[in-house]
């Protein structure tokens, strides 16, 4: 089955300065990577996502970036700000179903 | 975006209860899922929700123990039956914007579910 893993658990990072969370994905069937947000005692919030017939997609002060190649895709923050401090969450679709990372819990500091 | 409603928000229940969670979306979908979400975890997956035909389970996740409901192209119901403590969680629904499986999932807002 799919295996969705992400690198870091936990990421520190100073106000301003970037933050970059990585994902492998194992089935190279999968053609869709959401990356959502949560903060704390809320649900998952969508903030980017990206089909595999793109390499990159921007939003403002986010971005991801897809490698099919080497099967993972990562999340790009730009001037980080104290209110990106949350829980960020890569998945990859598998025929219908989203399987879920296990999260990285992202700390801005001012 | 789909607009997603869960209730209960939020239920402290007694072990050897059942409760049912109601999941109503804005728009007419052909999939809603089911995901638990353990204290500091991930989302996994319960059973993806069809309507008119029965919910498929994912590995670990048995119909006796999270029957689902599917009446309509916008309402979705999953029982915890039979709880237990390790039952404590949240859980949450979510379904595709779009027509198709592959658009944008949204999620509800959960329910936090506590048993004693």
């Amino acid at each position: 089955g799919e295996s969705v893993g992400l690198h870091l658990p936990t990421l520190s990072v100073q106000e301003g300065d970037s933050a970059v969370i990585k994902c492998t994905y194992s089935d190279s069937a999968s053609n869709y990577f959401p990356w959502y947000k949560q903060e704390l005692g809320k649900r998952p919030q969508l903030i980017i996502d990206i089909r595999s017939n793109v390499g990159e997609k921007k939003d403002q002060r986010i971005a991801v970036t897809l490698n099919k190649t080497a099967k993972h895709f990562s999340l790009h923050i730009t001037e980080t700000q104290p209110e990106d401090s949350a829980v960020y969450f890569c998945a990859a679709l598998t025929e219908y179903a989203l399987n879920f990372g296990k999260g990285t819990s992202l700390l801005v500091t001012p | 975006s789909a607009v997603i409603s869960q209730k209960p928000s939020r239920d402290i229940c007694q072990r050897g209860t059942s409760l049912t969670i109601q999941c109503q979306v804005d728009s007419q979908v052909t999939m809603m899922f089911w995901y638990r979400q353990q204290p500091g975890q991930s989302l996994t997956l319960i059973a993806t929700a069809n309507q008119g035909s029965e919910a498929t389970y994912e590995s670990g996740f048995v119909i006796d123990k999270f029957p689902i409901s599917r009446p309509n192209l916008t309402f979705s119901t999953l029982t915890v039956s039979n709880m237990s403590p390790e039952d404590s969680s949240i859980y949450l629904c979510s379904a595709p914007q779009g027509w198709l499986s592959g658009d944008t999932q949204y999620f509800g807002p959960g329910t936090r579910l506590t048993v004693l």
